[in-house]
């Protein structure tokens, strides 16, 4: 199987643009997905197949992914953004599909 | 409205198992079309798929877990548990149930979560 791989962390001030990334040599064929974990909190899914928004998350959050790498972008980051994004795909080259976590990337924003 | 709340021991002694049972309300695990996992997080560290089962009784599981792991259903409590066979501290960890939503793309992400239990292996 293959791994997903995040930066520990990424720090940006109020307002700034945050961008969080994601490698993984089969997302050019398995869409990625994006959980915010808040301090004390379960995790909650704020990107879904790349780039698409469920209902209730702020337009700020957006996705893209181009390639082995998919990117969480939170545009005016917000202190309330502060939290660990995972981000999350699949793993088909077995008989069975395992679900795959990055290790999470604990956004700072101060 | 799905709620899942997970329950069981906060204190598993080494060598011992693990047992969780996560409770759903809001649909029924005799009728539903829906995929239901569990997923674990060791303190300051990131999440790990642990295992799923899916409506029909298929199980599917980590395959780092899979000759240690368990996940069962019991459709008359509305509930389904999951076991963890010798247990060391590697175990410790936040487990969470949820459900695979399929309304979110082809790789079923977890769009409902309960808020998780803290399980400490230790002696």
């Amino acid at each position: 199987s293959y791994e997903l791989t995040q930066p520990p962390s990424v720090s940006v001030s109020p307002g700034q643009t945050a961008r969080i990334t994601c490698s993984g040599a089969a997302l050019p064929k398995k869409y990625a997905y994006w959980y915010q974990q808040k301090s004390g909190q379960a995790p909650v899914l704020i990107i879904y197949e790349d780039s698409k928004r469920p209902s209730g998350i702020p337009e700020r959050f957006s996705g893209s992914s181009s390639g082995t790498m998919a990117t969480l972008t939170i545009s005016g980051a917000q202190v309330e953004d502060e939290a660990d994004y995972h981000c999350s795909s699949t793993d088909s080259s077995g008989h069975q599909t395992h679900v795959l976590f990055g290790g999470g990337t604990k956004l700072t924003v101060l | 409205h799905l709620q899942m709340q997970e329950s069981g021991p906060g204190l598993v002694k080494p060598s011992e198992t693990l047992s969780l049972t996560c409770t759903v309300s809001g649909d029924s695990l005799s009728t539903t079309s829906y995929y239901w996992g569990w997923i674990r997080q060791p303190p300051g560290k990131g999440l790990e798929w642990v295992g799923t089962f899916y409506y029909g009784g298929t199980t599917n599981y980590n395959p780092s877990l899979k000759s240690r792991v368990t996940i069962s259903v019991d459709t008359s409590m509305n509930q389904f548990s999951l076991k963890v066979n010798s247990v060391t501290a590697a175990d410790t960890a936040v487990y969470y149930c949820a459900r695979h939503g399929y309304s979110y793309g082809p790789e079923f992400p977890f769009d409902y979560w309960g808020q998780g239990t803290l399980v400490t292996v230790s002696s």
